[in-house]
C-alpha cells in the first residue's frame, strides 16, 4: 500500500483565514487526488493531478486550489475559508506501471474545522 | 457519469455470522473497477476488496467476497465469519473513464454485536 500523509491531522480555523492541508507519499506514485466527505454524502473529488504538470479540477473545486510541488506532494489550500467547508478531507494515490494501477490508496485525513 | 447506491445506511450482525452489503451502481463506461472501502472510528479508508469489471469471476479476499452481477449491475458485499473489528462504515465505490475518479456511494454503517 502506499505510504500517505496528511497534515495536519485536525485543524480549526476562523472563516476568512487562509489554510493549507499538505499530502506526502513515499511510493513513488504519479497520481494523486483530494476528495471532502461529509456526513451522509460519501467522497467527493475535489481536484486530481497525474504528475506534476498535470492538475485537473473535480466535481466540487470551486473555493478550493492545489499546488502539486513534487511528485511527492500535492496540497490543498482554501484561500478564504468557510464554515461549509467543514468536512473531513482525505488525499489519495494510484500507481501507473505496477500493482493494481486501478487501486486508489488514502491518506488519514485531515479534519477540518471553520467557525 | 457514475452513480452508486448503497440502499442500507445501517447493518448489524451477530458476532460469527454473515452480513451481505447492498450496492447498485450505474455507468456508460464499458472499462470500469469496483471496489469495497471500510472506514473504522479511526476513519483511515482501508481497501477492502477489488472487482475488475471484465472478469466474471466474483474477488474474495479471505471472509470478504463479492457477487458481481454484471448485467445487474449490482455488487454486493459479503462478510462471513463477522468480527468485532468488521464494525465500521462500507463504502462502495465505482471508477472508470478517462480521469479514473472513483465516485462512491453513501455508506453502509456496521454494527457487529458481540
Amino acid at each position: 500500500d502506499a505510504d500517505v500523509t496528511q497534515t495536519p491531522r485536525n485543524r480549526i480555523t476562523k472563516t476568512g483565514k487562509r489554510i493549507m492541508l499538505e499530502c506526502s507519499q513515499t511510493k513513488g506514485h504519479d497520481r494523486m487526488y483530494w476528495y471532502r466527505q461529509d456526513p451522509g454524502l460519501g467522497l467527493r473529488l475535489i481536484y486530481y493531478s497525474f504528475d506534476v504538470k498535470d492538475i485537473n479540477k473535480g466535481e466540487i473545486s470551486d473555493g478550493y486550489s492545489v499546488s502539486r510541488q513534487a511528485q511527492a506532494k500535492f496540497s490543498l489550500s482554501l484561500e478564504s475559508a468557510i464554515p461549509n467547508q467543514t468536512a473531513l478531507y482525505f488525499c489519495a494515490t494510484r500507481p501507473t506501471g505496477e500493482g493494481f494501477t486501478d487501486t486508489q490508496y488514502f491518506g488519514p485525513g485531515t479534519r477540518l474545522t471553520v467557525l | 457519469a457514475q452513480t452508486v447506491t448503497q440502499s442500507q445506511p445501517e447493518m448489524s450482525v451477530q458476532e460469527a455470522e454473515t452480513v451481505t452489503l447492498s450496492c447498485t451502481y450505474d455507468t456508460s463506461e464499458s472499462d470500469y473497477y469496483l471496489f469495497w472501502y471500510k472506514q473504522p472510528p479511526s476513519r483511515q479508508m482501508i481497501l477492502v476488496i477489488r472487482q475488475e469489471a471484465y472478469k466474471q469471476q466474483n474477488a474474495t479476499e479471505n471472509r470478504f467476497s463479492v457477487n458481481f452481477q454484471k448485467a445487474a449491475k449490482s455488487f454486493s458485499l459479503k462478510i462471513s465469519d463477522s468480527q468485532l473489528g468488521d464494525a465500521a462504515m462500507y463504502f462502495c465505490a465505482s471508477q472508470g473513464g478517462s480521469n479514473y475518479k472513483l465516485t462512491f456511494g453513501k455508506g453502509t454503517l456496521l454494527t457487529v454485536n458481540p
